[in-house]
């Protein structure tokens, strides 16, 4: 079975641009969710999807991020417009259930640098 | 709060011995789950092993243990025959809480082991 995955690997865009990062979950997993890493503030968690519909996006940073899951096998997460304070890398995952036993997978990461 | 504790920032371990990363964690869920990730420098997230709180034994994977201390709250990542290939990143993760907030990966700031030939 294919793993999570995520496009594009690498992303350079200048500030004041939009861009827009996609995901495939691994097929028949229910729950997606998109993290964000970086050296300061570590991985944190933006948003996640059961069954496409978004349960918590408590973590998307302000208005500039959206995140969308129009089917099951694939989302977006968008930032517009994009700032240098959006360099970092992101990370999708999934996991079969949204149960505190379930195992989330992730994606190779798509690594964004806004200049 | 929930929250994970990752005290060594960087360890060294000789090829073939074993070596063990810390993890201490914080909940008042009596339900969760733990979970330890390793981050080569290729940058992708690699489940290792899974721990949940009801569990009765250790969690092991092949070279990976779990060694599980409820009343100390600590869920330490064992690797034992340490190879060279085992230098990366160790991320310590819980999942706890209710509702939509048990979805959620909580994330210590991990660990970089280096093995030494």
């Amino acid at each position: 079975d294919a793993g999570v995955i995520q496009s594009p690997r690498h992303e350079v865009t200048e500030m004041g641009q939009e861009v827009t990062l996609r995901c495939k979950p691994i097929s028949g997993h229910d729950y997606l969710f998109w993290y964000r890493q970086t050296m300061m503030r570590g991985l944190e968690l933006l948003i996640y999807f059961n069954n496409n519909v978004p349960i918590d996006d408590s973590g998307m940073p302000e208005d500039r991020f959206s995140a969308k899951m129009p089917n099951a096998s694939f989302s977006t997460l968008k930032i517009q417009p994009s700032e240098p304070r959006d360099s970092a890398v992101y990370f999708c995952a999934s996991s079969l259930g949204g149960v505190k036993t379930d195992t989330q997978y992730f994606g190779p990461g798509t690594r964004l640098t806004v200049l | 709060a929930q929250k994970i504790t990752q005290t060594q920032p960087g360890m060294f371990v000789q090829e073939k011995e074993a070596v063990t990363l810390d993890c201490t964690y914080d909940t008042s869920d009596p339900s969760y789950g733990l979970f330890w990730y390793k981050q080569p420098s290729s940058g992708e997230m690699i489940f290792l092993i899974y721990q949940g709180s009801y569990d009765q034994q250790n969690a092991t994977e092949g070279r990976y243990s779990l060694n599980f201390q409820k009343a100390r709250k600590s869920a330490n990542l064992v690797i034992s025959a340490s190879q060279l290939g085992d230098s990366a990143m160790y991320f310590c993760a819980m999942r706890a809480g209710y509702g939509g907030s048990q979805g959620n990966l909580i994330f210590g700031k991990g660990t970089k082991l280096s093995v030494k030939p």
